[in-house]
């Protein structure tokens, strides 16, 4: 069984740094074709994707806030980590991590909600 | 960008068929994705690979591509059934996912 789960501040100020934690199990990140996604949504708003890590540590990146993001992982403590730099009230969301199965998010976490206020 | 356009709002009456849509260019030339969202959960994957369930997703749930809109549809509706619902493809010349913007099914 696939579970995975989020952590981190549940309150940043703006400009500060976030940094997101996905704590996995059921998978390996060694595995071909698997990866973690992860994805936000703003209060009443769409799910936007931010980022993915393959499990050869390909990445790929939300090209609007690919200046502003780092996904990595530590395939032996089964751990996905996504920072955002210059956090901003905008930003405010709901933070969900994503197992990957090529370009199929089939697994999600719980998501963990953040807010941008100083 | 590749664009995934969805209605905001459909609404049915229990028993009869929902459809939702999701347009984009040339869309059926891609994989698609439909992933259900209830008030306060987290999303689930409801039709992958165009047409195909995951385990646990009732028959009533289908989906069709072709052309330029992809369609979920969920035959004899349930109140159970209303969420928010989401498409989603690899957007190939960006090289990453795409969403939808959602749409929100009401049941009557």
């Amino acid at each position: 069984q696939i579970t995975l789960k989020e952590s981190g501040p549940t309150l940043v100020k703006p400009t500060q740094t976030l940094t997101l934690t996905c704590t996995f199990s059921g998978f390996s990140l060694r595995n071909t074709a698997v990866g973690v996604s992860w994805i936000r949504q703003s209060p009443g708003k769409a799910l936007e994707w931010l980022a993915l890590i393959f499990w050869d540590d390909d990445k790929r990146y939300s090209p609007s806030l690919k200046s502003r993001l780092t996904i990595t992982k530590d395939t032996s403590k089964n751990k996905v980590v996504l920072t955002m730099t210059n956090m901003d009230p905008v930003d405010t969301a709901t933070y969900y991590c994503a197992h990957t199965s090529l370009t199929i998010m089939d697994v999600w976490g719980q998501g963990t909600t953040v807010t941008v206020s100083s | 960008s590749y664009v995934l356009t969805q209605p905001p709002s459909v609404s049915v009456a229990p028993g009869q068929t929902a459809t939702i849509t999701c347009g984009g260019e040339n869309i059926g030339s891609k994989s698609l994705h439909w992933y259900q969202q209830k008030p306060g959960q987290a999303p689930v994957l409801a039709v992958y690979d165009n047409s195909a369930r995951p385990s646990g997703i009732p028959e009533r749930f289908s989906g069709s591509n072709s052309g330029n809109t992809a369609t979920l549809t969920i035959k004899r509706v349930e109140a159970g059934d209303g969420a928010d619902y989401y498409c989603q493809v690899w957007d190939s010349s960006g090289d990453h996912p795409v969403f939808g913007g959602g749409t929100k099914l009401t049941v009557l």
